[in-house]
This record gives structure tokens, C-alpha cells and sequence, in this order.
């Protein structure tokens, strides 16, 4: 148990549906991240969110578009995919922005097809 | 550009073979160096941050060190168990969330 909860574990959507990943930790952190982890790359992070603001957006296509309602959970909404976005998007917290230890949920492995 | 750079890339080991990891980085500002733990199927697990050349820290068989341009995971009589992918990640000082990870070292065990 890390305290980061992913749903779902595994995806498979098509290049015209809509679906959203979910992410819940239960640490009290105020900082939240999404990455992405492809085959063979480094993983790429994608948003940070402080206390429900976001802090960072790291160049990420529009169609994908994150919400963070509270401090405890952080959405992922995907539509209009492209099969090179097929990989594990991961969810991670830490206390705050920036601070040293983050703890990563398991995962959603999503394949566009 | 920032850049980090893990080597090697893949690693076979005897048990009890102790060996070194390699993180190099070029980046502007280091505000930190990361290393992580990733089991298959699995997020990846904090294993230690070094802030400052010369700084060193250890965990069980594992053991970080810090120099201006580089980071080492030195692994002493290794287990099987110890068979993951340690990604390393620098934390640059133009941003509080600006995190850069290599693409990790993939570390196996032979009993």
C-alpha cells in the first residue's frame, strides 16, 4: 500500500472515445504530478498541481486535461487519443512542490487502438 | 540543455557481486538528485536524495554519492530481490517543479 491510489489499472480506449484516469492519495500531501512512462524514455512529467492549482504544464497536447477537484484527488481526462499515447501514466504526491520525496501510484497502463 | 544520462543501461550481476550505477547530468541549477526504485508492473519507490557535491547517503546494501557532474548507486553483495530499475532524477533550480528523470539502469541479480 503506498497511499496512491491509480484507477483503473489497465485501458484500452479507441482514437474517438473519452475516459479519464483517477488518482487518490491518502498522505495529506499538498502536491500532486502526472507522468508519462513510455517504452525505453525517461519519464516525462506532465502536470503539477499545488493545493489544487496547477503549477506546471510541461508542453502537453490538449487532449489531455487534467482536473484536480480537492488535495486528495487528481484526474486525468483523455479524448481523441493517438496510438503513441499508449503507455503507463503514473500519479504521484508529495508533501509540496518540489520536495525531495515523492511517492508514485502503480499505474495506468493505457493502449490506444 | 538539461540533460541526465544513466548508465549502463541494463546490468547482470552474480549474487554478491557488487557493482556501480551511474548518473551523469549537464543541467543549470541542480536544486537536488533523486534516486528510485521501479519494480515491473510498478511505480517507482524514493530511495534518496542528495542535495550537494560530496554528500553521501546509505540504505541497506545501497549507497548514493554526489560530485558536480555525476551520481553513483553503489549496490555491495547484491541479492536477487535487489533486481529492478533505479531511475535517477535531478531537480533543476529554474523551477520548483521542473524534475528531469534518465532513462534508468534495468539491474539484474543472478542467484
Amino acid at each position: 500500500e503506498t497511499g496512491v491510489t491509480q484507477t483503473p489499472r489497465h485501458l484500452v480506449m479507441g482514437m474517438t472515445n473519452k475516459k479519464s484516469l483517477k488518482c487518490e492519495q491518502h498522505l495529506g500531501h499538498n502536491a500532486m504530478y502526472w507522468y508519462k512512462q513510455s517504452a525505453k524514455k525517461p519519464l516525462e512529467l506532465m502536470f503539477v498541481y499545488s493545493l489544487e492549482e496547477r503549477v506546471e504544464n510541461n508542453s502537453v497536447p490538449s487532449r489531455f486535461s487534467p482536473e484536480c477537484p480537492n488535495s486528495s484527488h487528481l484526474f486525468l481526462h483523455l479524448h481523441t487519443l493517438q496510438p503513441e499515447d499508449s503507455a503507463l501514466y503514473l500519479c504521484a504526491s508529495s508533501q509540496e512542490v518540489g520536495n525531495t520525496e515523492a511517492f508514485f501510484g502503480q499505474g495506468t497502463r493505457l493502449t490506444v487502438v | 540543455e538539461d540533460q541526465v544520462t544513466q548508465s549502463p543501461e541494463a546490468l547482470r550481476l552474480q549474487e554478491g557481486e557488487s557493482s556501480s550505477l551511474n548518473c551523469s547530468y549537464t543541467v543549470s541549477g541542480l536544486r537536488g538528485l533523486f534516486w528510485y526504485r521501479q519494480d515491473p508492473g510498478k511505480g517507482p519507490e524514493f530511495l534518496f536524495t542528495l542535495y550537494s557535491a560530496g554528500e553521501e547517503k546509505e540504505k541497506e546494501r545501497l549507497k548514493a554519492t554526489l560530485t558536480k557532474k555525476e551520481s553513483f548507486l553503489h549496490i555491495t553483495a547484491p541479492k536477487p530481490e535487489d533486481s529492478a530499475t533505479y531511475l535517477c532524477a535531478v531537480r533543476l533550480g529554474s523551477s520548483a517543479s521542473k524534475i528531469i528523470f534518465g532513462s534508468g539502469t534495468r539491474l539484474s541479480i543472478r542467484p
